[in-house]
């Protein structure tokens, strides 16, 4: 099936340093979607990306698939102590049908 | 709000026992599915269904089997728990895509499971 790896697996960053998390498949996506899971919690839709080039923003987090739509990344600046958490990327695949293939995930530390 | 919820959030079984673990959905939502998630192996898949009694296999359902009696159900059972089986297991659902595109996809709460 189609996999997807995300990169790195932990990160820690001082509270004010800025994140990138990347997600890398070896075929085209169709689309890509992103989740976070805090600590203890599960994980929770942030968004979707579907078109070659899309950069989406919401707040200090940015977005983007890659114009061959084999990568995707996010792009956190100035992190605060509430973005800890895993950051999920995944894709559907050709017999999708709503089923999603995850990312390893990118463990996200933030000292104060 | 869309609710997705498991019906333990810890449990602990013993090694040879069928255990079940019930998701329960309110969002009319025709795709549910069962994940496990371990350490630095992000969530598998470990079974999906797209509709009532209709089911596919994920990429590790070895040693699991599910059911989906009612559009809002969705059960999975371990016929012998073992402790390689000890996990966090996920239950999502979400509406049904097309072959190239997909909805979001909404999590309960998960299901510590300890196999001792």
């Amino acid at each position: 099936g189609q996999q997807v790896m995300q990169i790195p697996q932990y990160q820690h960053v001082q509270e004010g340093e800025d994140f990138t998390t990347y997600c890398n498949s070896s075929t085209t996506l169709s689309n890509i979607q992103w989740y976070k899971q805090r600590p203890g919690g599960h994980p929770v839709f942030l968004i979707q990306l579907v078109k070659s080039g899309e950069v989406k923003k919401q707040k200090r987090l940015t977005f983007q698939f890659g114009e061959a739509k084999k990568n995707s990344s996010l792009h956190i600046t100035a992190t605060q102590t509430t973005d800890v958490g895993t950051y999920f990327c995944a894709s559907a695949g050709g017999t999708s049908y709503g089923k999603l293939t995850f990312g390893q995930g990118t463990i996200l530390t933030v000292h104060p | 709000d869309v609710k997705v919820t498991q019906s333990s959030r810890y449990l602990v079984k013993r090694t040879g026992e069928k255990v079940f673990l019930e998701c329960v959905q309110d969002m009319d939502h025709e795709n549910m599915f069962w994940y496990r998630q371990d350490p630095g192996l992000g969530l598998r898949l470990i079974y999906f269904s797209y509709d009532v009694k209709m089911k596919e296999k994920g990429d590790i359902p070895e040693g699991y089997s599910v059911s989906r009696e009612k559009k809002e159900r969705f059960s999975l059972i371990l016929e012998s728990a073992s402790t390689n089986q000890t996990s966090m297991y996920l239950c999502a659902s979400s509406f049904l895509g097309g072959r190239w595109d997909n909805y979001e996809q909404y999590f309960g709460p998960g299901t510590r499971l300890t196999v001792t």
